[in-house]
């Protein structure tokens, strides 16, 4: 079956722009995590979501960063006015039930370059 | 706080041979530990899950230890070949019971 996709694959974008970066998880997964991973660092999470609840948020870097969660499926991870300091790849993850002995399956990830 | 930690130089390792790979971790006591491939350009994909009361793991050619006397787990892939070659992270539980924490992985080349 399809797995994780995200959408653009690539994206180069002026410091000052706003970027949008989509994620379409694995159908009938609940949970579903946005990640942040920079050279040589481990995965930064970024914020999650379960279901109808409230999501964890708690990871996101500044007000600049926002995600939403539509109907329970596909997720847009916002990020205004792009500084440089926002390049990184930004990984999408998704897994069947709450809880984290659940295996993650992950897309392939957005590069966002802020020159 | 807690904190993992994984070689961060390249692991080579001549085609045939067994590559062990060190996650080692401290100030708390996970449950389990995860052990994921990550290739160039790719998302992370699970590979094993091993838990606190189980002291080795094995999935064909691979095999997972976990001691947490040592608060330590190896990653061995025995029979290794090229297509091995891959970015390796372990990822252990938070105190929230959906997050995980990563190691910033080890590089292994296995070289023909």
């Amino acid at each position: 079956g399809a797995g994780v996709s995200q959408s653009p694959s690539n994206k180069v974008t002026e410091k000052g722009k706003d970027v949008e970066l989509r994620c379409d998880p694995i159908s009938g997964h609940t949970a579903l995590y946005w990640y942040r991973q920079s050279l040589g660092q481990g995965l930064e999470f970024l914020i999650y979501f379960q279901g109808n609840s409230a999501p964890d948020k708690s990871g996101l870097p500044s007000d600049r960063f926002s995600a939403e969660r539509t109907g329970g499926s596909v997720s847009t991870l916002t990020i205004q006015r792009t500084q440089q300091e926002d390049s990184a790849v930004y990984l999408c993850a998704s897994s069947l039930v709450k809880g984290n002995n659940s295996p993650l399956h992950f897309g392939n990830g957005t590069r966002l370059t802020v020159t | 706080s807690q904190k993992i930690e994984q070689n961060s130089e390249a692991l080579n390792i001549q085609e045939g041979k067994t590559a062990t790979l060190t996650c080692n971790y401290t100030n708390y006591s996970p449950a389990y530990l995860q052990w994921y491939r990550q290739d160039p350009g790719r998302g992370p994909v699970f590979l094993l899950l091993i838990r606190e009361n189980e002291k080795e793991k094995r999935k064909e050619r691979l095999k997972v230890t976990f001691d947490t006397t040592l608060k330590q787990s190896l990653f061995h892939i025995t029979a290794s070949q090229p297509a091995d070659s891959a970015t390796y992270l372990c990822a252990l539980p938070t105190d929230s019971n959906y997050q995980l924490i990563w190691g910033a992985g080890t590089k292994l080349i296995i070289k023909p």
